[in-house]
């Protein structure tokens, strides 16, 4: 069973510029969240995505968008990209939604530094 | 607004201690109970749950306990081991919505 793996592991960008951030969810799992961990917090919701479609969304502002393909992983995107943007991103996967549990399996995240 | 609570924010503890973090939430509606343990480098992994009709949960060395009334709940980690050092979030969630986590605890086990 594969678990969930993301890219880049760590990537540097300027203010202004845009990111792209990639999840592959594990094996069976079809629902995919995002989540914005800044340096000694915890994790921040950003939005989840089933079945293609964007089911719940954080406190975000819509320069943060996302994907969903139809093989489950995931794109996060990031525009317009502000210093408070640099933290660690999480992408996790779960079962079905609708399968009442909050269990999430974590990948190890992107890690982002805007300059 | 920070609908879980948690404290303390960073503990050390001594080889086979007990480490207790504490954690109050807002929101009634929730109905799943999460704590994760997160290790430097690492994604935060499920350490143990419970939901809110139960008042006490034991896996091995790890206990949640939990007051509906107070709307708190914590975690024991009893007999603590170097290899517990590590950040442990406590979270919350209604059904298959967001998860919403604590700010962290980061507990350090010493020999």
């Amino acid at each position: 069973e594969t678990g969930v793996t993301q890219s880049p592991t760590h990537l540097i960008k300027t203010r202004g510029q845009q990111v792209t951030l990639r999840c592959s969810s594990q094996s069976g799992h079809n629902t995919v969240s995002w989540y914005q961990q800044a340096l000694g917090q915890g994790p921040q919701f950003i939005f989840q995505y089933y079945r293609e479609e964007e089911n719940g969304r954080g406190n975000f502002p819509p320069r943060f968008s996302g994907l969903q393909f139809p093989n489950y992983s995931s794109e996060l995107n990031v525009n317009a990209l502000e210093l408070d943007d640099s933290a660690l991103y999480l992408c996790a996967s779960s079962p079905y939604a609708g399968a009442n549990t909050g269990e999430l399996f974590f990948g190890e995240g992107s890690r982002l530094t805007v300059l | 607004q920070q609908q879980v609570k948690q404290s303390p924010q960073s503990l050390i503890v001594q080889k086979g201690g007990i480490s207790i973090i504490n954690c109050a939430y807002e929101n009634t509606a929730f109905d799943y109970f999460p704590w994760y343990q997160q290790f430097p480098g690492k994604g935060p992994a499920l350490l143990i749950a419970i939901r809110p009709d139960v008042s006490e949960k034991k896996e091995g060395r790890f206990t949640i306990s939990f007051n509906k009334s107070a709307k708190q709940f914590s975690l024991h980690i009893m007999d603590s081991q170097p290899g517990d050092s590590a950040t442990y979030f406590c979270a919350a969630s209604r059904g298959y919505q967001k998860v919403t986590f604590g700010i962290g605890t980061k507990l350090q086990v010493i020999p």
